[in-house]
């Protein structure tokens, strides 16, 4: 089974600009999940879907970050604009049910300078 | 907040089991314990989980008191590769239950060592 595709694996960007993000879940993975991972901590949830809605977003930055699950398949997140604070990985992973275990992208790490 | 504490650190001879320890101590009857660990410039990988009962798979086994408060995560033989991060998370794992997201501590940092 193909895994959770993440692109791009590196980008860095200068303050207040725009950046996004890619993630293609697991073929029939209702559930999608962004996690931003800052250096030396866990991975901490921004957003979660079910199918093309979402379930929970009360950790995203609703003034700078955005996303979304066009067809409950692929997803994308931006930040626009970025600061240098959100430079960390950024991880997407799916399930085929929010209670069960989930599945993770490489991620793609951000740097803002 | 992660409901866990795990030590931020350990050490394992290769070829050794290496134990890895975590404390729940206010676990929830529905909660189960999850392991997932992360290697270096990668994602998570789940590993094991379980409610009650020892668990054992491919990967590792997973020993839960019976009183539930603390749990160990055992790789039996570890290797180079299991050098990682791992995390103790307790979640419910029932059907239909949105919004309860793995929630990750600073999870302990195990080195094998050659």
């Amino acid at each position: 089974e193909a895994g959770v595709a993440q692109s791009p694996r590196y980008k860095i960007i200068e303050k207040r600009q725009s950046v996004a993000f890619w993630c293609n879940p697991i073929s029939g993975h209702a559930t999608l999940y962004w996690y931003q991972q800052i250096l030396g901590q866990g991975p901490k949830l921004l957003i979660q879907f079910q199918n093309n809605g979402v379930v929970d977003d009360s950790q995203l930055p609703k003034d700078r970050f955005s996303a979304e699950r066009l067809k409950g398949v692929d997803s994308t997140l931006k930040i626009q604009p970025a600061k240098l604070e959100d430079s960390a990985v950024y991880l997407c992973a799916s399930s085929l049910a929010p209670y069960l275990g989930y599945t993770f992208g490489s991620g793609t790490r951000l740097t803002v300078v | 907040d992660a409901k866990t504490t795990q030590p931020p650190s350990m050490d394992c001879a290769e070829g050794r089991a290496a134990n890895l320890p975590c404390n729940h101590s206010t676990i929830s009857g529905n909660e189960y314990v999850y392991w997932y660990r992360q290697i270096h410039s990668q994602g998570p990988q789940y590993i094991i989980h379980g409610l009650k009962n020892n668990e054992t798979n491919e990967m590792a086994s997973l020993i839960i008191t019976e009183d539930r408060k603390s749990s160990t995560l055992i790789l039996p033989h570890a290797t180079l590769r299991d050098t990682a991060v791992y995390y103790c998370i307790v979640r419910v794992g029932a059907p239909g239950n949105y919004g309860q997201n793995f929630v990750f501590g600073p999870g302990t940092r195990l080195s094998v060592l050659p």
